[in-house]
């Protein structure tokens, strides 16, 4: 069964500060999903990361995927206010079967 | 475009009784899935549907769950009776084709569920 491991649960950091959210996975899982959501409102699509290696940047977000590792990280740079959310990985359980896998969540408080 | 709706967004239920929840897709969107998020734990998986058809129902967590989509449009999610561990947030999406294909799957605002 697929297990996806998130860290940090909470992070609260100082704005123009850089920082690294971590996502893990137990078994084999190609596609590599983050998201975002503001309180209150929908799952935003942020990344797809299809294969080893993937790097995908959106102004000061840059998502990574090591399949080797099992690992993506969601690199923060010179966080701004308006990054507060929560922030989710997901992994397709099988590459086909439409299911995803989340993991806990980061809750992210930027501090002016 | 319209969003996925989801309905109602917020609902107080006393232990014992039935809620239905439920989730308008996009339009021309034949995937349709359902995820919950209980009090503290991670968004799992409960159902996709293609069209009317039930694709994918591992994830319902027992029989007092019920998901329709009549006509494969929007889709319901009935809770008969609701038990204290149900509060959570139930959140529909959907997408164009399989997202594992490269759709992209969009999510609603998801309806949170409170029994008490």
């Amino acid at each position: 069964e697929l297990k996806v491991e998130q860290n940090p649960l909470f992070l609260s950091m100082q704005e123009g500060k850089n920082y690294t959210i971590y996502c893990n996975y137990s078994t084999t899982s190609d596609r590599l999903y983050w998201y975002r959501q503001d309180p209150g409102k929908s799952l935003e699509s942020l990344f797809v990361l299809l294969s080893n290696g993937a790097v995908k940047q959106e102004g000061r977000l840059m998502a990574s995927l090591d399949t080797k590792a099992r690992l993506s990280t969601l690199h923060i740079t010179a966080a701004v206010h308006d990054l507060s959310a929560t922030y989710f990985c997901a992994a397709e359980t099988n590459f086909g079967n439409e299911k995803l896998t989340f993991g806990t969540g980061t809750r992210l408080t930027i501090i002016p | 475009e319209a969003g996925v709706t989801q309905f109602p967004s917020h609902s107080v239920i006393e232990k014992g009784q039935t809620v239905t929840l439920r989730c308008d897709p996009i339009s021309g969107h034949d995937n349709l899935y359902w995820y919950r998020r209980v009090m503290g734990k991670e968004i799992k998986f409960l159902l996709h549907f293609v069209k009317e058809s039930k694709q994918d129902e591992s994830g319902m967590p027992n029989n007092r769950f019920l998901a329709e989509r009549t006509g494969g449009t929007y889709s319901t999610l009935k809770v008969q009776p609701a038990e204290l561990e149900d509060s959570g947030v139930y959140f529909c999406a959907s997408s164009r084709g399989p997202f594992s294909s490269g759709n992209t799957i969009y999510f609603g605002e998801g309806s949170w569920l409170t029994v008490v």
